[in-house]
């Protein structure tokens, strides 16, 4: 049963540190979402990429977020440094371009102090 | 702009009775849509989507969702709730943007299923 995996799965730093989260998007699959999701704002895309390639970041703060594929098994999300605004659960979603479906993965919950 | 809208931020109802998850869309444009489920501390798991094939669209776990274009909605529905049906619902739309397809979701809507 193919799932998107990511770690860590929760995460609790403080102000100012670098925090790195990771996803194994579904094999074979050609499109990488990342979302943050808060009570506030509820589901928000962060960035997109296809075929490995960044496509869309404009949801993200660009002066401390960034987001890479070093490979077609790994996306990262990383901030630095991390604020307590940016507490919430970040989703990765993986898809076929294609198609008309994103499976989302458990999410990582951070929380900054 | 297309964008989906959820009426009821929560919604409870008796185990066995109707469930009515309602969603408005806004699309200048033949929407694709969708319906997606979040259990507690765990991702988003596909419902059901609309393609513009059948307008009655039938899901997994007994959920089915009706394309009405004249009401521009996409309720979902079960006939029969069960406590397992807790959870937070999102309707979604398919936007065109920038040379990709992307979901724009609504605030969501949190089903409480009491016995």
């Amino acid at each position: 049963d193919a799932r998107v995996t990511q770690t860590p799965r929760h995460k609790v730093t403080e102000m100012g540190q670098e925090v790195t989260m990771r996803c194994q998007p579904i094999l074979g699959h050609n499109t990488v979402f990342w979302y943050r999701q808060t009570m506030m704002q509820g589901l928000e895309l962060l960035a997109y990429f296809r075929n490995r390639a960044p496509l869309d970041d404009s949801g993200m703060p660009k002066d401390r977020f960034s987001a890479e594929m070093p490979d077609a098994t790994l996306a990262t999300l990383k901030i630095q440094p991390s604020e307590p605004r940016d507490s919430a659960v970040y989703f990765c979603a993986s898809g076929w371009e294609d198609r008309n479906e994103q499976f989302f993965g458990p999410g990582t919950r951070l929380t900054v102090l | 702009a297309q964008s989906v809208t959820q009426l009821g931020s929560h919604v409870s109802v008796s185990e066995g009775a109707l469930v009515l998850l309602r969603c408005n869309y806004s699309s200048s444009v033949p929407p694709y849509l969708f319906w997606y489920v979040q259990y507690p501390n765990q991702g988003l798991q596909l419902l059901l989507k609309y393609t513009s094939a059948a307008t009655l669209v039938k899901g997994i776990n007994g959920f089915e969702a009706e394309f009405k274009k004249s009401e521009t909605s996409f309720h979902l529905t079960k006939p029969s709730a069960h406590m397992s049906d807790a959870a937070e619902y999102f309707c979604a739309v398919r936007v065109s943007s920038g040379g990709y397809n992307k979901l724009i979701f609504g605030a969501g809507t949190r089903l409480a299923v009491h016995p």
